[in-house]
């Protein structure tokens, strides 16, 4: 298994208040994604990582930001979270190929209240 | 832009029959093409994948995949399930040179003893 961690692994937390997700990699791989999961949806990508410092919005980032200050740690942020961004959040990791096949962390459950 | 479409939601299945869960996508570009399972309460793991050559795709715990161009389908089959491989099935495509990938809602497999 990809050496991804994600932490916390559960979270319940209020409305307005400010949230972090970190996902931990081992791998050295060059890219690193948050994508959230929900029922009918699937997963959809919010931001991703190209490198250090360097990020780019994916299909739902609003209401998000991440930022990448190592390799090894992409930190996903909810500024004041809402009741919409409850979901299961998942970090992805790929190597610099141009397969760029990901490898998915266990995922964190976020519920906001 | 990609889009996936997996046009069964969910499927229940005998145990030691066999399955085949359906997958389209859109695409104006070359593709690769992924299936990964979701066990429950855990990340996504790749199943396999379709990058180039050979249409038939062999994967993991006995799945296989076909890519059909011109149908733009990518459908997952097995000759005989086992209970084991109750989960979610989700089917995802990417264009050659770009590092998103594009899921599909995903397909609810449960295996009937």
């Amino acid at each position: 298994d990809a050496g991804i961690t994600q932490s916390p692994r559960h979270k319940v937390t209020e409305t307005g208040t400010p949230v972090t997700l970190r996902c931990h990699q081992t791998e050295n791989h060059r890219y690193m994604y948050w994508y959230r999961q929900d029922p009918g949806h699937g997963l959809r990508l919010i931001h991703y990582s190209y490198g250090v410092k360097d990020t780019d919005k994916g299909e739902v980032s609003d209401g998000y930001s991440v930022s990448r200050s190592k390799t090894e740690d992409f930190l996903l942020t909810l500024e004041s979270a809402t009741s919409s961004q409850t979901s299961v959040y998942f970090c992805a990791i790929s190597e610099d190929r141009p397969t760029y096949e990901q490898y998915f962390g266990p995922g964190t459950r976020l519920t906001v209240t | 832009a990609q889009s996936v479409t997996q046009l069964d939601s969910q499927v229940p299945v005998f145990e030691e029959a066999p399955v085949e869960l359906r997958c389209n996508y859109s695409s104006s570009v070359s593709v690769y093409l992924f299936w990964y399972v979701q066990y429950p309460n855990q990340g996504l793991q790749l199943l396999l994948k379709y990058l180039s050559g050979s249409t038939l795709v062999k994967g993991i715990n006995g799945f296989e995949a076909e890519f059909n161009k011109s149908q733009t389908s990518f459908h997952l089959r097995k000759p005989s399930v086992h209970i084991s491989d109750t989960a979610e099935y989700f089917c995802a495509v990417s264009g050659t040179g770009a590092n998103n990938l594009f899921f599909g809602t995903g397909t609810r497999l449960t295996v009937i003893p």
